[in-house]
């Protein structure tokens, strides 16, 4: 079946450190990948996004690449800060004509200063 | 206002009462959703609804009984809930149920004693 599976949290940096966190799909046809982040207290919004293989997505200083030979989007940021400390999702949504979005399990990550 | 509004934020209940969740969105989208957060669980779809039609029920409990009275508000009616029902409720809005991204609201923190 369709699924996202994300490292499970939570991962501890230091403030300036580099960020990777792995996310994998299985997926029917052609997905769309998203990066959504919630921070403490609020809801989910979309960080970064991805529509077809070879697509980078970027925004804030975070970046993912949409690898289909190895079915993956993981996150990265060169150099995180403590504002950055929140729980991120990797979600799909299938091909097209769909609402279907499946989500993983969410990674905490907790910046130290 | 903007964006995906929902009220109230927090709610405590007892397995008895009758309480409603509502949810507004000033985005001119016409999809909308409500999903549940539990800890360390994948978001799970609850309802979508689609030009004012739900198009989705995962096999929610009918204690459970959305409404969605136009494209701009959402309801989830809430009844004789169980303890492992308490979670943070969100509510999503995207364009429609074929594109776009979803937006998300802060979210309805539900205990239930």
């Amino acid at each position: 079946g369709n699924s996202v599976t994300q490292m499970e949290g939570p991962v501890t940096l230091s403030e300036e450190a580099f960020l990777t966190i792995n996310c994998t799909y299985t997926a029917t046809g052609y997905p769309s990948l998203f990066w959504y982040v919630q921070y403490p207290g609020e809801g989910l919004q979309l960080l970064l996004k991805a529509t077809k293989a070879d697509d980078k997505g970027s925004n804030k200083g975070f970046e993912a690449t949409y690898r289909k030979e190895t079915t993956s989007f993981h996150l990265e940021k060169g150099s995180v800060q403590v504002s950055d400390s929140a729980v991120y999702f990797c979600a799909l949504r299938l091909t097209s004509g769909t609402y279907k979005y499946i989500f993983g399990t969410g990674t905490r990550l907790k910046v130290l200063a | 206002e903007t964006g995906v509004t929902q009220t109230p934020r927090h709610l405590v209940m007892g397995m008895t009462n009758k309480k409603s969740l509502k949810c507004e969105q000033h985005l001119g989208h016409n999809a909308m959703y409500w999903y549940k957060q539990s800890a360390k669980k994948p978001l799970e779809l609850m309802f979508v609804y689609s030009l004012e039609e739900r198009v989705e029920n995962n096999s929610v409990p009918s204690r459970f009984s959305p409404e969605c009275p136009n494209s701009s508000h959402l309801f989830l009616h809430l009844h004789t809930l169980q303890p492992e029902d308490s979670a943070l409720y969100l509510c999503a809005s995207s364009q429609d149920r074929a594109v776009g991204e979803l937006f998300f609201g802060e979210g309805s923190r539900l205990t239930v004693l």
